[in-house]
Parts: structure tokens; C-alpha cells; sequence
């Protein structure tokens, strides 16, 4: 099978510019979590979401925001970028919210 | 959600055995214990998962006494490439939901 997939890789951005993450989960699985790492607060929850509904929510503004299409893909979306925002942001899969299976990871500097 | 401690670093040789224990007081009754192991710049690769007493894949042991208050990862013979952050997370597994909480850490360090 193959794993999960996140596009773009890499992404520069300048503050005030909104960007959208994209995550193909691995085949078959329903729920797709999304995590910000940083050097100063490492891996923090974003959400997750199960078929096509948010079903938990971590401690990140309400710039953060994302969805689930009925293929199980999700997407990202960060508005207003902040200088804090540049992190590695990490797009993880698994059947039914278990053993999570994560993805290369996105990238994100803020300019 | 139950918290987890880790030491923050350890150093270790080739060849050698290396043990990583987890301190997770506050676990609860339908808590698992994962663990992750990350190289930079990359997402978190599964190693293993258990509820309770021994489990063993190809990879790592992970040691959980009766408590489960604690956990211990076990990596055999280890080389240059474990050299990695490893983590341990307690949470919900088959299908509560995903609310893993990840610690600081271990950072591992493997040397000739």
C-alpha cells in the first residue's frame, strides 16, 4: 500500500497570506489528524477529522482550519500567516482514529 | 489525557542494547502506549503498540508492567541509523479518536 502523501513538500509564504495544505491518506483509511511541529513546542495536535467531520480539536487558533473530502483527503488552511506559523506540519492517517501512520510532512516558512 | 516523561536524551554504542522508559501515571483503563521514532525533518515512523505485559514485532520489545503506570521500549543491537527522537504517547486506540498528546521526547544518540 502505498503511504500518506502531502503536497507541497515545501512552501514559502510572506505574513498575512493565507495557504492550503494537501493530505491523501493511506487507502482505506478514514481519519486524517494534522500536527504543527516546531523547535520550541514540538509536535502539537491540530485536529482530525473522520469521514468528512471534525472530530477533535487541539489548542490553535481559529486561522487554523481544514476538511475532509469523501475520499478521505483532507486539506489545511491557514490564514493571516504569522511569522510563528513556519513549521513542519505533519498530515497522519489511520482507519478509525488508532495507530496513526504519518506523511513526510509539509514544510511552511513565513516570510 | 494522560501525560507522558521521557528522559530528554541518551547516548548509546553500536551493538548495544537500549532501553527508553516512559513514565504515564495518569493512564487510562482504555489508554494504549505507541511509539514513534523520528528522523529530522520527517513524520513519525510507528515502532510499536500495547496495551499491557510484552509485545515484541521485528523492530523493538516494549516492556509494560501490571500498573501501566510506566512502559519500556527496548531497541536490540542498535546502529548508527536509530540514531532518532523517539516518543511515547498514550491515547485511545481502535477507533476512539485520535488524541494522542506527544512529549518532548528521547533524543537517541547511537555512536561508533
Amino acid at each position: 500500500k502505498a503511504g500518506v502523501t502531502q503536497t507541497p513538500r515545501y512552501l514559502i509564504k510572506t505574513r498575512g497570506q493565507q495557504v492550503t495544505l494537501s493530505c491523501s491518506p493511506i487507502s482505506g483509511h478514514r481519519s486524517v489528524s494534522w500536527y504543527q511541529q516546531t523547535p520550541g513546542q514540538g509536535l502539537q495536535f491540530l485536529f482530525e477529522y473522520f469521514s468528512e467531520t471534525q472530530r477533535n480539536k487541539g489548542n490553535f487558533p481559529g486561522r487554523f482550519s481544514g476538511r475532509q473530502f469523501s475520499n478521505s483527503r483532507s486539506e489545511m488552511n491557514v490564514s493571516t500567516l504569522e511569522l510563528g506559523d513556519s513549521a513542519l506540519y505533519l498530515c497522519a492517517s489511520s482507519y478509525r482514529g488508532d495507530t496513526q501512520y504519518f506523511g513526510p510532512g509539509t514544510r511552511l516558512t513565513v516570510l | 489525557l494522560a501525560k507522558t516523561t521521557q528522559p530528554i536524551s541518551m547516548d548509546s554504542y553500536e551493538g548495544q542494547e537500549v532501553n527508553i522508559t516512559c513514565s504515564h501515571n495518569n493512564i487510562a483503563t482504555n489508554d494504549y502506549i505507541t511509539w514513534y521514532q523520528q528522523f529530522p525533518s520527517q513524520g513519525p515512523r510507528f515502532i510499536i503498540q500495547g496495551y499491557k505485559t510484552k509485545v515484541t514485532n521485528e523492530v523493538a520489545s516494549l516492556f509494560i508492567p501490571a500498573d501501566r503506570k510506566s512502559s519500556t521500549l527496548s531497541l536490540p543491537r542498535v546502529s548508527l541509523s536509530d540514531t532518532a527522537v523517539y516518543y511515547c504517547l498514550v491515547g485511545k486506540g481502535g477507533g476512539g479518536g485520535n488524541k494522542l498528546t506527544f512529549g518532548t521526547g528521547t533524543q537517541l544518540k547511537v555512536e561508533l
